[in-house]
């Protein structure tokens, strides 16, 4: 089944530790993005990849890093010096859209990650 | 700036009850796109329907119906006979067109309601 995969879906880190959160996807899609989600917040942009070995940031950048090496997989790095890392992360993918047609992202299950 | 604002931040009914929940948003473009998506417990995000700026019909889909008024910059989506299922977190979402951005345009996303029905 086509889809996009997220792993782990916990994740526990010491403070001042970088952690790596993978995010894989079987759907041919060109874009892919990465949201941080807060309690009772809505999803905030981190950063996005139109193609591979091409990224921007997003709207909250700082503090993390990410690579885009295959079409496939683009994994997202908290640094430590990302001073509030608690959060729920969201991976997603979607097709270009054309003539300036803007298609909808389809997203992966999630890794929770806790700062201990 | 764009802004996608969801006023209702819990609602709780009984099942079978209708539910409406309502989005605003403010954008200064011509060409857009709106989105609703469902988050369950599990919290993977589900995409629910996508709309362009420029097609004010309503859409029903089963029980999900949704409105789109230009004149009040709203898009709220109704359930009708609400089940236990549909109990989640829903989000609307606005992205802009660009012609120049290969397709690509970040999307923004309201602060969200949850959902509770009650058997």
């Amino acid at each position: 089944d086509g889809g996009i995969t997220q792993s782990p879906k916990y994740l526990f880190r010491k403070e001042g530790q970088n952690v790596t959160l993978s995010c894989e996807q079987n759907l041919n899609h060109d874009a892919m993005y990465w949201y941080r989600q807060d309690p009772g917040q809505g999803l905030r942009l981190i950063y996005y990849s139109q193609i591979v070995n091409d990224f921007q940031k997003g709207d909250i950048a700082e503090g993390y890093s990410v690579s885009r090496e295959k079409k496939e997989s683009f994994p997202l790095t908290v640094t430590s010096a990302q001073k509030n890392p608690t959060a729920f992360y969201l991976c997603a993918s979607s097709i270009f859209g054309t003539s300036g047609g803007v298609n909808e992202q389809f997203f992966g299950p999630g890794t929770r990650l806790t700062v201990l | 700036a764009q802004k996608v604002t969801q006023a209702q931040t819990e609602i709780s009914v009984v099942e079978k009850e209708d539910v409406t929940l309502d989005c605003v948003y403010e954008t200064r473009d011509t060409t857009y796109y709106l989105f609703w998506y469902k988050q369950p417990p599990s919290g993977e995000l589900v995409f629910l329907i996508r709309r362009n700026s420029f097609d004010e019909q309503n859409e029903i889909s089963g029980r999900y119906s949704w409105n789109f008024q230009k004149s009040t910059s709203s898009f709220n989506f109704t359930i009708t006979a609400s089940q236990v299922v549909d109990s989640a977190v829903y989000f609307c979402a606005l992205s802009e067109a660009n012609m120049f951005s290969g397709g690509y345009n970040k999307l923004i996303f309201g602060a969200g309601t949850r959902l509770a029905v009650h058997p």
